[in-house]
Parts: structure tokens; sequence; C-alpha cells
């Protein structure tokens, strides 16, 4: 069974640029979570979207977006790019948090796209 | 506020001994989830050990066991017999309410041969 993907692997913009990340969870997968990791630092909270649906978002401006598709693919956004956007972008894919209640749902994640901003 | 806290950045650990990864976690959910993953070099999140709130014993996982002390909201990450693989950035996560991981800056574990 495919774990998470996600596309590019690496990715290189230049200050004012567009950068779109791609995601694909696990299959049966519902849920999907977008996290940041600047180098040395732990993963701060990007987004979360559940059945196409954005269901909490992170202390970031607003020019990170994204969005989950039918399929629960999902793409992320940076707009306007800066320099302090350069990190791992991890994805990660979970089942309906509904489905079990319990909320020890594991979070499966991709290797992430490593974005430079040059 | 900082809700998990790893106050070690790095440990070194001879090969075959135990080590201890601390973690403390705020909140004030009575119900969560505390996670451990463990992130080597090539990236990828590799998830661990769960321990719920309300679980009555600490979760353990072939090499590795959680010691869940709730009052102290403590949750730290024992890996036993260390292997040199286990060499890695290690990660402990909180679940709440609001179903979102958050989670500590990380502990980097180099096993010794």
């Amino acid at each position: 069974e495919a774990g998470v993907t996600q596309s590019p692997t690496h990715l290189i913009k230049t200050r004012g640029q567009q950068a779109t990340l791609r995601c694909s969870p696990i299959s049966g997968h519902t849920s999907v979570y977008w996290y940041q990791q600047a180098l040395g630092l732990g993963l701060q909270f990007l987004l979360w979207y559940d059945e196409g649906e954005e269901r909490n978002r992170g202390n970031f401006p607003p020019r990170f977006s994204g969005r989950q598709f039918p399929n629960y693919s999902s793409e992320l956004n940076v707009n306007a790019l800066e320099l302090e956007d350069s990190a791992l972008y991890l994805c990660a894919s979970s089942t309906d948090y509904l489905m079990t209640g319990g909320g020890d749902e594991k979070l499966f994640f991709g290797s992430g796209t490593q974005l430079s901003v040059l | 506020a900082q809700k998990i806290t790893q106050t070690q950045p790095g440990m070194f650990v001879q090969e075959k001994e135990a080590v201890t990864l601390d973690c403390t976690y705020d909140t004030s959910d009575p119900s969560y989830g505390l996670f451990w993953y463990k992130q080597p070099s090539s990236g990828e999140m590799i998830f661990l050990i769960y321990q719920g709130s309300y679980d009555q014993q600490n979760a353990t996982e072939g090499r590795y066991s959680l010691n869940f002390q709730k009052a102290r909201k403590s949750a730290n990450l024992v890996i036993s017999a260390s292997q040199l693989g286990d060499s890695a950035m290690y990660f402990c996560a909180m679940r709440e309410y609001d179903y979102k991981l958050s989670f500590g800056a990380g502990t980097t574990v180099t096993v010794r041969a």
C-alpha cells in the first residue's frame, strides 16, 4: 500500500514568487495536515483539511493557503514568498477523525517538500 | 505558552543501552492523546507510540515504552537496547480537542557503537 506522497521533493523559488506543493494521502484517509519545519526547529501546524473542508488553521499569514480535492489529495499554496518561508513542508494523512472519536488516529507523514526561497 | 516541552536538545547513548527522552505537556483538556515520532535524516516522520489520557497503563511498542505520569503532565519515551539505527530526531506531540497535533522542539539522539 502506498504511503503519503508529496511532490515535488525539492522546490527552488525566488522572493515574491508563488509555490505550489502537492500531497496524496494514504488510500482511505480523508484528513490531510500540513506542517512547516524550518531548519533545526520543530513542526509548526499550518492547515488541516477533512472531507474537502478546512477544519483548522495554524498561526500563519493568509498567503499560506490550500485546498483539498474530491479525491482527498491536497495542495498547499504559498504566495509572495519570503526568505523565511524556506523550510521542509510535511504533509500527513489520517483516517476520518469522527470514525473513532478517540483522538488516537495516527498521522502518517510523507517525506516532505524542501522549499528554498532565494 | 508552549504546549509541548522537550528540554533535551541532544543526547548521546551507547549501543545496547537504554535512553529516556523527556516530554512535558500543558493542557486543560481532560481528553487528549500523546504521540512520539522519529525523524531520521531522510526527513520522514515515523510514528512510534501513542498514549491516551484515559489509558491506565503505560503504552509499549517493541523497544519503545512511554512513561506516562498524568499528574506531572509528563510523557517520557524510553528506548531500550539502543541500536545504531535509532540515531534520529525524536518529537513528542499532543492532540487536544481541536484534533491538530502540536509538536515539541525535538531531541536529537546519537547512538554510539
